[in-house]
């Protein structure tokens, strides 16, 4: 059984850089996307962005100049770097895996517990 | 950008009962890409229907997804205790390559 769980710092201060990193347990990181979502306080999803194992990234245009994801598949591990954070970034962050193949789409299959991120002095 | 409306914003209902969502697209997309989960109160998402039509693993056949071109549904044929949630829909595909509807809370009547 494929299990996800979020890592990393839950306060951040404005304007510094937010990082987490998901680690994948019970299977490989290889041949799939593996992707970010945050949601706000009593709020709806928002994804973030993607990276496929090999590398290979896409973001949302909302938060492109300020996202960074990236993968170590030695460690079974995807992490996150979004910069500048304001109070506007608080939110439960989750890490998922999305199926994805040329004609084929399997959804957000499995994702982590989430973890909160406050951005605070 | 493809944006997605889910109606109603709140549906309230008894169990029992059968229950309809509406996610309607801006544009068309294929329904190859259209996903739908339930989320609970302090737990992550989880993936209902993918494809607009197909079960995820483990899903219950009383959920069912239908649609095409802007308008898909998600039905739930007999509603039981565990079904109160939010429910959202999810596109893949133009930029920004995923999106959510605003969800639909379902609610005990």
């Amino acid at each position: 059984q494929v299990q996800l769980q979020e890592s990393g710092p839950g306060l951040v201060k404005p304007s510094e850089t937010l990082s987490l990193t998901c680690t994948v347990s019970g299977g490989s990181i290889s041949s799939y996307y593996w992707s970010w979502i945050r949601q706000s306080p009593g709020k709806g999803l928002e994804w973030i962005g993607y990276i496929y194992y090999s590398g290979g990234t896409n973001y949302n245009p909302s938060l492109k100049s300020r996202v960074t994801i990236s993968v170590d598949t030695s460690k079974n591990q995807f992490s996150l770097r979004l910069s500048s954070v304001t109070a506007a970034d608080t939110a439960v962050y989750y890490c998922a895996r999305m199926g994805i193949g040329s004609g084929w789409y399997d959804g957000l299959d499995y994702w982590g517990q989430g973890t909160l991120v406050t951005v605070s002095s | 950008e493809i944006v997605l409306t889910q109606s109603p914003g709140t549906l309230s209902l008894s169990p029992g009962e059968r229950a309809t969502l509406s996610c309607r697209a801006s544009q068309s997309i294929s329904s190859t890409y259209l996903a739908w989960y339930q989320q609970k109160p302090g737990q992550a998402p989880r993936l209902l229907i993918y494809g607009a039509s197909s079960r995820a693993t483990g899903i219950p056949d009383r959920f069912s997804g239908s649609g095409s071109g802007t308008d898909f549904t998600l039905t739930i044929s007999r509603l039981e205790p565990e079904d109160f949630a939010v429910y959202y829909c999810q596109q893949y595909g133009s930029s920004p390559r995923v999106t959510f509807g605003q969800g639909t809370r379902l609610e005990i009547k």
